[in-house]
């Protein structure tokens, strides 16, 4: 299958400060790509779809100015987390599209936040 | 509202037993469901299934889906430890063809 490469895997940060998350296609060029979070012994819930070269579009209840969203080409998509506060700990996953196969979302590895 | 629910929610079992995974969902204009993978961290892709009766096989895993009962069920022969991890379920829609709508996962256990 399709390769999608997500760094960092973890990271610790200061309440206040910004983290940014990065999701690459490896091996294939992604249009859409999918930002999850995932709680502990819970599912994927999803935050928001990456399109390349336009706005994100954000779930219900997502907030857009928190997490910020850029797809500035076919292969990279960031998240980047704003002023990050306890509660934004947690387990993040992005996942692309494969163009070649419908509806197939292949997943990186996450990325566990953790906010001091 | 759509929904995907998983059942069991989870599963313990020794070495060499089959195990039954299932899915069912109420979804609006369904295209495809999806069955997943999940270890530690990310999910593999194992199943894609659009057609009701046609059974998808691989190794000792294999899935069928039912669109009439608007279930599928994910089969494992002969577990092993290596299967222990949790099993997704996801569904597509006919429009909007990029979103999934997810299960809460069936947590799989198996001990030698």
């Amino acid at each position: 299958g399709a390769v999608v490469s997500q760094h960092p895997s973890w990271v610790i940060c200061k309440s206040g400060t910004s983290v940014k998350i990065e999701c690459r296609s490896l091996d294939f060029q992604a249009t859409t790509m999918f930002w999850y979070r995932q709680f502990p012994k819970q599912s994927l819930m999803l935050m928001a779809t990456s399109n390349e070269g336009s706005k994100a579009t954000y779930e219900q209840g997502v907030e857009k100015d928190k997490f910020l969203i850029n797809h500035a080409s076919l292969t990279l998509s960031t998240l980047t987390v704003t002023s990050a506060h306890p509660e934004d700990s947690s387990f993040y996953i992005c996942s692309a599209k494969d163009p070649l196969a419908k509806n197939i979302q292949y997943f990186g590895a996450g990325t566990r936040l953790s906010v001091l | 509202e759509d929904k995907v629910v998983q059942s069991p929610l989870s599963l313990v079992v020794h070495e060499g037993d089959t195990v039954t995974l299932n899915c069912s969902y109420e979804v609006t204009n369904f295209r495809s469901l999806l069955w997943y993978k999940q270890e530690k961290k990310a999910p593999t892709f194992l199943f894609m299934l659009t057609s009701s009766g046609i059974e998808k096989k691989s190794g000792r895993l294999s899935s069928i889906l039912d669109k009439k009962e608007l279930f599928s069920i994910l089969n494992i022969t002969a577990t092993q430890t290596g299967d222990s991890a949790v099993y997704l379920c996801a569904v597509g829609r006919s429009y909007n063809t990029d979103k999934l709508i997810f299960g809460t996962g069936t947590r799989l256990q198996v001990f030698p």
